[in-house]
């Protein structure tokens, strides 16, 4: 059983161009959390999505950001015309439907962006 | 404004002896608690939890201690081993969906 699967694992961007990650949760999981890792800071959540439902979206910057979770395929946080301070690791986790987030969610091992 | 913070950025412990992490929080709202362990270049992994309305709660070698009235919790390794070595983080949930992490605290276990 596969655990949670995020691609690229490293992913380099050049200022203005788009960064797309995906993030395909365990088997039999329908729910998807987006967190983000600057440097030297904790992870900060972005998003929480259900297939085809965005939930909870209070983390997201306000502009060039945006996610999905479509009915089929993995979910994709999608950033617009990347900037430097964009560079950061971000994580996925999923869980199962009515799971107490934390304990069943499980996180994948990240994509480190990179702008340049 | 962080909500939670975990004031040590390192710890180092000899192999055999407790490690205690320490871990504060903001809001009263909070009313589950957790540690996550990572390790270089892979995502957090869940270690134990907690809810607001216990104290302690046990696990092998892992206990975490909650203090409500000082909006406090510690994370108790007893004893550490050299594979224990990773980044430790504090993280609380108010609504059971989202998670607020702590900056971290980096062990290390000397052998």
């Amino acid at each position: 059983n596969a655990g949670v699967m995020q691609n690229p694992r490293h992913l380099v961007r050049r200022r203005g161009q788009e960064a797309r990650l995906r993030c395909s949760p365990m088997k039999g999981h329908s729910h998807v959390y987006w967190y983000r890792q600057l440097p030297e800071e904790g992870l900060k959540f972005m998003v929480y999505l259900q297939k085809e439902n965005i939930i909870d979206e209070s983390g997201m910057p306000k502009e060039r950001f945006s996610a999905e979770f479509p009915k089929e395929g993995p979910s994709i946080l999608r950033i617009q015309q990347v900037v430097r301070g964009d560079s950061a690791a971000y994580f996925c986790a999923s869980s199962p439907i009515n799971a107490r987030v934390g304990t069943e969610a499980f996180f994948g091992q990240g994509t480190r962006l990179t702008v340049v | 404004d962080q909500q939670v913070k975990q004031n040590s950025p390192s710890l180092s412990v000899q192999e055999g002896r407790i490690s205690i992490l320490n871990c504060d929080y903001t809001n009263s709202m909070f009313d589950y608690f957790l540690w996550y362990k990572k390790y270089p270049a892979e995502g957090p992994t869940f270690l134990i939890s907690i809810s607001s309305i216990k104290d302690k709660n046990e696990d092998g070698r892992f206990t975490v201690f909650l203090n409500k009235s000082a909006k406090h919790l510690s994370l108790h390794i007893v004893p550490s081993q050299p594979g224990d070595s990773a980044v430790y983080f504090c993280a609380a949930s108010e609504d059971g969906n989202k998670l607020v992490f702590g900056a971290g605290t980096i062990l290390r276990v000397k052998s």
